[in-house]
């Protein structure tokens, strides 16, 4: 079964300095999708970042990018510049590349704090 | 703009009183899933429906069920609310195939959160 683990429960930087939040997986397949999801206060989850695991680019979303390691199961997510607005839960999440299968398999989330 | 509607956002209910959260979206997503997320926890997924087609998670209590009478619309039942169901509950969609290379990438809504007196 895959698993995904965020080591880091809460973590804070200071506003436009830079934070990167961990997480790593466990699958034994060779296709598959990732994803970080922002959970702010009002509880809506909204998709931050995607990477397919077939592209060996990194994919960047403005001031969000991750670095994604395959070989060692790795997907952390970068912030530059952070913002009093990226203050929320991040979710790194994993889904198996297969029509049949789409649950997300979700970590435990990482709190992130930005200080003024 | 296209999105995920979820209604009511607060919902109160009593103790064994039937509850019926809904959802709706304007993606025109042919998949719709139903999360149900208690406090500092990540989603749980109950069940979700491709298509027309449901698809029941093993360890979902038989008190939670769905129907989806359309594309743009999704219901969660809750026949018999037990406190332990307090939560908030999260819909979300995406667009499904059976490609190699479809991310099907869910986009949630808001959020019901469901209250157990």
């Amino acid at each position: 079964a895959q698993t995904v683990t965020q080591s880091q429960p809460e973590m804070s930087v200071q506003e436009a300095e830079t934070v990167t939040l961990s997480c790593t997986y466990d699958t034994s397949e060779s296709d598959y999708y990732l994803f970080w999801y922002k959970q702010p206060p009002s509880r809506q989850m909204i998709l931050v970042i995607r990477q397919e695991a077939y592209k060996q680019q990194n994919a960047t979303e403005n001031r969000f990018s991750v670095n994604f390691q395959k070989a060692a199961k790795s997907f952390s997510l970068k912030i530059s510049d952070s913002q009093l607005g990226d203050a929320a839960m991040y979710f790194c999440a994993y889904r198996f590349s297969s029509g049949s299968a789409r649950q997300l398999t979700f970590g435990s989330g990482t709190q992130l704090t930005v200080l003024p | 703009d296209a999105m995920v509607i979820q209604n009511p956002r607060y919902q109160v209910t009593q103790f064994g009183k039937p509850v019926t959260l809904s959802c709706s979206q304007t993606l025109n997503h042919n998949v719709m899933y139903w999360y149900q997320q208690k406090s500092s926890q990540a989603p749980k997924l109950l069940f979700h429906y491709y298509d027309k087609d449901f698809n029941n998670e093993a360890d979902t209590p038989d008190n939670f069920q769905s129907r989806r009478p359309n594309t743009s619309f999704c219901f969660l039942d809750i026949r018999s609310p037990g406190l332990g169901d307090a939560a908030m509950y999260l819909c979300a969609t995406s667009r499904g195939g059976n490609l190699a290379g479809v991310s099907e990438t869910q986009y949630f809504g808001p959020g019901t959160r469901l209250l157990v007196l």
